[in-house]
Order: structure tokens, then sequence, then C-alpha cells
């Protein structure tokens, strides 16, 4: 079973610090995406990253993909109240089609 | 909408009843995906179904679960003589074609079922 470990799972900080959030396995993805998910709501996709070594970054935060394939990061610079959510990491196994595996989340709370 | 519409929102039903979850995806996508959230916890993968392919039945919990797929659009969860550790929120997403294999899932609100 290819199982995706996020860490760490929870996550207080206060308005303006910077965080990482990380997603490891030990198995090799065809990509890795990045959902963020509010209460009530269904995840919502931030990112792809598809190709080994890939940074990406939109507005404050950043996501990096292993050169490996295997693990992936996500880091937000000055972190807001709006951040405040579970991100998610999900991996598209190789030779499952379209099959997507998700971690276990990380829920991020951003106190102003 | 023109979003992935989910029914019905909110379930509570007794122990060892039968229910039924509907799924309504994004027109035009042919991938569509029934996911298991528990509460404050990531999504357990159920069932993938891609255009008239076999669907991917992998993730099922016990055979009390089953899924269907309706003329490649409307999907149907079933779970049968419900447990109370069947209490979750039921996830369906869709996904178009081109980006099966990228992950770009569109998710619906969910179904709360709770299993007295």
């Amino acid at each position: 079973t290819q199982l995706l470990e996020q860490s760490p799972q929870f996550l207080s900080i206060q308005e303006g610090e910077n965080l990482t959030v990380y997603c490891n396995s030990s198995s090799v993805f065809s990509s890795l995406q990045w959902y963020r998910q509010e209460p009530g709501e269904g995840p919502v996709l931030l990112v792809t990253v598809v190709t080994g070594g890939e940074v990406k970054k939109l507005k404050r935060l950043t996501f990096q993909f292993g050169d490996a394939r295997k693990d992936s990061s996500l880091h937000i610079t000055a972190a807001q109240p709006g951040d405040t959510g579970l991100y998610l990491c999900a991996g598209g196994p190789y030779n499952q089609g379209g099959k997507l595996i998700f971690g276990q989340g990380t829920e991020l709370s951003v106190k102003p | 909408g023109a979003g992935v519409s989910q029914s019905p929102s909110n379930k509570v039903t007794e122990k060892g009843k039968d229910v039924e979850l509907r799924c309504d995806p994004i027109s035009g996508h042919t991938a569509l995906y029934w996911y298991r959230q528990s509460l404050g916890q990531g999504l357990e993968f159920l069932i993938y179904f891609q255009g008239n392919s076999a669907p991917d039945k992998s993730g099922l919990p016990s055979d009390r679960f089953s899924a269907e797929r309706t003329g490649g659009s409307v999907s149907t969860l079933t779970i049968q003589r419900t447990q109370q550790e069947d209490s979750a929120v039921y996830l369906c997403a869709s996904s178009p074609s081109g980006a099966v294999n990228t992950g770009e899932l569109f998710f619906g609100e969910g179904s709360r079922l709770t299993v007295l």
C-alpha cells in the first residue's frame, strides 16, 4: 500500500510567521498535488507538481517536488489568518491510472 | 450550478439500515471518485470510475459498500447494513479526462453520514 505521510498534523502559529508542511512517501509518484479544505467544504486544488525538483509559487505559498518524486513540501511566508484550514497532499501512483492517494492532512491555525 | 453536486448533504440513519448517496459530476468530466473522510482526517480512497473502463474498487472497505455510475454521469454509493464506524463525510470528485493523471480533482461539498 502506498502511503503519504504528512507532518506536522497540527500547527498553530501567529500571523506573520513562516511555516513548512512536509509530505513524504517511500513510493514514487507521477505527480503530487496540494489541496486546501475549509470546514463543510470539499478540498480545493492549490497546485500540481509533476517534474522531480520542480518548484512552484502561488503568492506567499511555495511548493516543491522532491528530486526522487517521493516527497513534497509546502512553505507559507508571512502566514495570515485567511490561510487557516486543512492542507492535504495527494499523489498519483505510477501504473494505477487516475487513482489519487491523500495524506492525513495538516490542520493549520493562524492567529491574528 | 456548474460544480459537483452531492445529495443528501446530511443523513442520519440507524444501525443496520441501507443508505444511498448520490453524486452529480461536472458535465463532461469522464473520471469520478468517491472518498471518505473521518472527522479532521485525510481522505480515504473508496472507488474510481474512468469512462467505460471497469471501476477501481480497491478502496472499498467491505462488501457492504458498492457504487455504480450510470450513463457515464451520475454515481450512487450504497452502504448496506450500516455500522457506526461508517459515520463519516463521503466526498465525490470528478476530473476531466486530460487531468486524470495530474490529480486535478473537483470536489463536491460531501454527504455527512451519521449512523446511530
